[in-house]
């Protein structure tokens, strides 16, 4: 398996300004992807962190408001750009070794 | 895309009794079917998987099941505890060009009472 943190692991933050959330995985990974889940709701994928490269993103998602960096194989960063409460959210980092796929323990946003 | 349906939405029963929880998704080609156990406050924690060329796997009190042909899979707990309760996901890999993504369904809260 893969341990991930991340970082914060919760925030309150004012509407219209930015957050940067940090993941960082114990080990190479081959995937790191980015999750959102709205309080009693499943997983959403936002994107797919490539290392090297921009990310994919999911429909519904645009780097703009949510720009991801890979810099290398274990870590990664999610800013949420201009928020507003409908960002109020867990942000969840995951990543893939082989077929499994593993999750941090995610970062609880509240915007005001 | 891959959509996975995921049911019931809540399940509760008596300490010792089995649950069970049903995953179907849409896309034949996916091949990879985990199940995630997330309790409050924490990332969802895999429990167990299963790919597409086996039937059945089981590991304790913990099995899945896979009807390819059908397009589902279960998961069963036998002997259920208290610390069995907590939000279940079934999830699905979508192997496609962008790398393997899971989607998952709407989750299963279960509840086991003593």
């Amino acid at each position: 398996s893969a341990v991930i943190s991340q970082k914060p692991s919760r925030d309150i933050c004012q509407r219209g300004t930015s957050l940067t959330i940090q993941c960082q995985v114990d080990s190479q990974v081959t995937m790191m992807f980015w999750y959102r889940q709205q309080p009693g709701q499943s997983l959403t994928l936002i994107a797919t962190a490539n290392q090297g490269s921009e990310a994919t993103y999911e429909s519904g998602f645009v780097i703009d408001k949510f720009p991801i960096s890979r810099p290398n194989l274990t870590f990664s960063t999610l800013t949420v750009s201009n928020m507003s409460p409908e960002d109020s959210s867990i942000y969840l980092c995951s990543a893939s070794r082989g077929s499994e796929q593993f999750f941090g323990p995610g970062t609880r946003l509240t915007v005001l | 895309g891959e959509n996975v349906e995921q049911h019931p939405s809540t399940l509760s029963v008596q300490e010792g009794d089995s649950a069970v929880i049903k995953c179907t998704y849409s896309d034949s080609a996916s091949n990879y079917f985990p199940w995630y156990k997330q309790e409050l406050g924490k990332g969802p924690q895999l429990i167990i998987d299963i790919r597409s060329n086996v039937g059945e796997k089981k590991d304790q009190r913990i099995a899945v099941t896979l009807n390819k042909t059908a397009k589902h899979f279960s998961l069963h707990i036998t002997e259920t505890q208290p610390e069995d309760s907590a939000v279940y996901f079934c999830a699905a890999r979508r192997a496609d060009q962008a790398g393997t993504a899971l989607i998952f369904g709407k989750g299963t809260t279960l509840s086991v009472s003593s």
